[in-house]
């Protein structure tokens, strides 16, 4: 069965200091990986695939395939970064149907 | 471009009743889905249409939820009877058909908050 599993639901952090918020997937075959965001008060979007390899905001997502992960890493986390994440990996190759996780919500305090 | 618009953002029935949302996905995105998320959960996939015809609706509880797409343009989903674990978000998302044949990401609607009394 498809699933991803985000363990901390709660990440509170002081602003400069790392984050990284974990992501697992159990899926068959290679899927396409995504983080989403959603900042207070606005809507869900993405935030950045695993195949553009590009960071956006200063966040990147290394994917591991020997440990099925996805996390999201940001060397200095800045207040403006508290919002929640969801990871959403979909199957690659014809019909995109991404699950998402649970969702983390980071805290960047002052 | 403008944005997924999705009516109304606010809703409140009693259970039995029954309930309407509507959807109407960024121009020219082929897939639109419709998402209902929990407090404290993640967006859970309802249905999947591409243009008119329906892709996946492996978990839509149909005794209870419909949902139309019928110029597959704007969409509608339906709940009746209502049941008051049937309180949560509606988002409806669409998204573009990449050059390789792959959807691009999603775009998100404002949601429809339901709350069932």
């Amino acid at each position: 069965a498809q699933r991803v599993t985000q363990p901390e639901k709660l990440l509170s952090v002081f602003k400069g200091a790392p984050v990284e918020l974990k992501c697992n997937y159990s899926y068959s075959g290679s899927p396409e990986l995504f983080w989403y965001v959603q900042y207070s008060r606005q809507r869900l979007q993405l935030l950045l695939r695993h195949i553009s390899r590009e960071s956006i905001k200063g966040f990147t997502a290394d994917l591991n395939k020997g440990e099925t992960s996805f996390h999201l890493k940001k060397p200095f986390a800045q207040e403006e970064d508290s919002a929640m994440y969801y990871c959403a990996p979909s199957p690659s190759g014809g019909s995109y149907i991404p699950t998402f996780g649970r969702g983390t919500s980071l805290i960047v305090h002052p | 471009e403008a944005g997924v618009a999705q009516s109304p953002r606010y809703k409140i029935i009693e259970k039995r009743q029954s309930v309407a949302f509507w959807c109407n996905p960024i121009s020219g995105h082929a897939t639109l889905y419709w998402y209902q998320q929990i407090l404290g959960q993640g967006p859970k996939l309802l249905i999947q249409f591409q243009n008119n015809g329906v892709v996946d609706d492996s978990q839509l509880p149909k005794d209870r939820f419909s949902a139309e797409r019928l110029k597959g343009v704007d969409s509608t989903l339906k709940i009746q009877p209502a049941k008051l674990e049937d309180s949560a978000v509606y988002l409806c998302a669409s998204s573009s058909i990449r050059d390789d044949g792959n959807n691009s990401p999603l775009h998100f609607g404002n949601g429809t908050r339901l709350t069932v009394t």
